[in-house]
């Protein structure tokens, strides 16, 4: 089977950086996307990565490392916007996709 | 981006009732569709994954019965919630993947279902 763990909730102050981490054990995949949630809307596009190492769009940054099973997403300069929950989810070949549980991001002012 | 549309994005109904979802990809061609369930504070939960033609594939402890899913074309899918109770009051949200490239998810805007 597949598991993904996120922490639950973080909070961080405007202008700062969060870096919000994802384990995950699984036998394979095809990439890692993080997607942003804003309560009571779907979710959008952050970032995919399949191979390892950073990549940088604007002010978002995500990093995979396959033989450690981990990705984070770093967010720079945080606006109050960016409160909002942040999904790791594990993509196995386009036949379905597995969602981490989620981390809560409240940015305080 | 490619655009997937939902409707209605929030209905009521009665116990006991049935309800319809549409999900429609509207300027792509959806190979596979999927249908999620999200409860308040918790991340989306796979329901079932649908392809055009044929029959949708259940996750573990999703009633087929319950949850009808229909995908009749390449552009629409349905989701059926057959005699609603209050448990089943959430938040649907469907996406649909293409043809190309990456295998990003399109998803629709969602549909918050209420039964009372």
């Amino acid at each position: 089977g597949q598991n993904i763990d996120q922490p639950t909730e973080m909070t961080a102050t405007e202008g700062a950086i969060v870096q919000i981490n994802c384990t995950y054990q699984t036998s394979g995949f095809n990439g890692l996307f993080w997607y942003q949630q804003h309560a009571g809307e779907a979710p959008t596009f952050l970032s995919y990565n399949v191979l390892d190492g950073l990549e940088e769009k604007g002010r978002f940054s995500s990093f995979l490392s396959r033989s450690k099973g981990y990705s984070y997403l770093l967010l720079k300069e945080l606006q109050m916007k960016d409160s909002a929950s942040y999904l790791c989810v594990l993509d196995n070949y386009g036949q379905n996709f597995v969602f981490g549980p989620g981390t809560r991001l409240s940015v305080l002012p | 981006g490619a655009v997937v549309s939902q409707h209605p994005s929030w209905v009521i109904c009665k116990s006991g009732t049935s309800v319809k979802i549409e999900c429609r990809s509207l300027d792509f061609q959806a190979t596979t569709m999927f249908w999620y369930r999200q409860f308040p504070k918790q991340s989306l939960m796979l329901m079932a994954t649908s392809n055009e033609g044929s029959k949708a594939t259940y996750e573990q402890g999703v009633e087929k019965d319950k949850f009808l899913i229909n995908h009749a074309s390449l552009t629409l899918s349905t989701l059926t919630v057959t005699s609603a109770h209050p448990e089943d009051s959430s938040f649907y949200i469907c996406s649909a993947t293409g043809t190309g490239g990456v295998n990003e998810q399109f998803f629709g805007p969602g549909t918050r279902l209420t039964v009372l």
